[in-house]
């Protein structure tokens, strides 16, 4: 069982407002991502971590954020949350040092919502 | 441009029987194959993987065979049970890049019917 949780896993907000999803893993996994997938569209990579204090922006242009200041915590903010952020996000890790580093472990996501 | 293709959205497979969902892929440069299994409200879990360097890998219930040249891979999965109904995402990666990214398709709903 994968030890990464995201919160909220429900999230109905108003457009404007900021907003910020949590991501931790206790695995002490290095490598961390934010993925943002949409019904029956595939998953996009938005962000990415090599560890502490890296921060990389991934193939989809993403107006969120993300930063890196623990090993284990990776959350991404909306400064100001438009209806066009609607989507599911997905937080994910991965350990290199096992040599299978593209066997990602995912939370549960979160499913947000902006009217 | 989808790199990462599974052609089919959906599928309904009759419990016991075999389940095959397919793949393809067109960057030549990816060495390394996945497939997640996704339940609803939930995220992805990995199920299996493929390197380049093989044509098929077995787990269990699970086979995963690559075809280089045709640029396909499938997932077999014998016997079909109910609780294996879910999405199942092929991806690829291609591990020579000094960053390793993944590539995900657009996944395939299995439905197995008791």
């Amino acid at each position: 069982e994968a030890d990464i949780y995201q919160t909220p896993r429900y999230l109905v907000i108003g457009t404007g407002k900021k907003i910020t999803l949590e991501c931790s893993q206790t695995m002490g996994h290095d490598k961390m991502y934010w993925y943002q997938q949409d019904p029956g569209m595939e998953l996009h990579l938005i962000h990415y971590s090599y560890g502490v204090n890296s921060t990389e922006k991934g193939d989809l242009s993403s107006e969120s954020t993300v930063s890196r200041i623990r090993t284990e915590h990776f959350p991404l903010t909306l400064e100001s949350a438009r209806p066009s952020h609607t989507s599911q996000y997905l937080c994910a890790s991965s350990d290199p040092s096992t040599g299978r580093n593209t066997e990602a472990f995912f939370g549960q996501g979160t499913r947000l919502t902006v009217v | 441009d989808q790199q990462v293709k599974q052609n089919s959205p959906s599928l309904s497979v009759q419990e016991g029987r075999i389940s095959i969902l397919n793949c393809d892929y067109t960057n030549s440069m990816f060495d390394y194959f996945l497939w997640y299994k996704k339940y609803p409200a939930e995220g992805p879990t990995f199920l299996i993987s493929i390197s380049s360097i093989k044509d098929k890998n077995e787990d269990g219930r699970f086979t995963v065979f690559l075809n280089k040249s045709a640029k396909h891979l499938s997932l077999h999965i014998v016997p079909s049970q109910p609780g294996d109904s879910a999405v199942y995402f092929c991806a690829a990666s291609d591990r020579g890049g000094g960053y390793q990214k993944v590539t995900f398709g657009t996944g395939t709903k299995l439905q197995v019917i008791p």
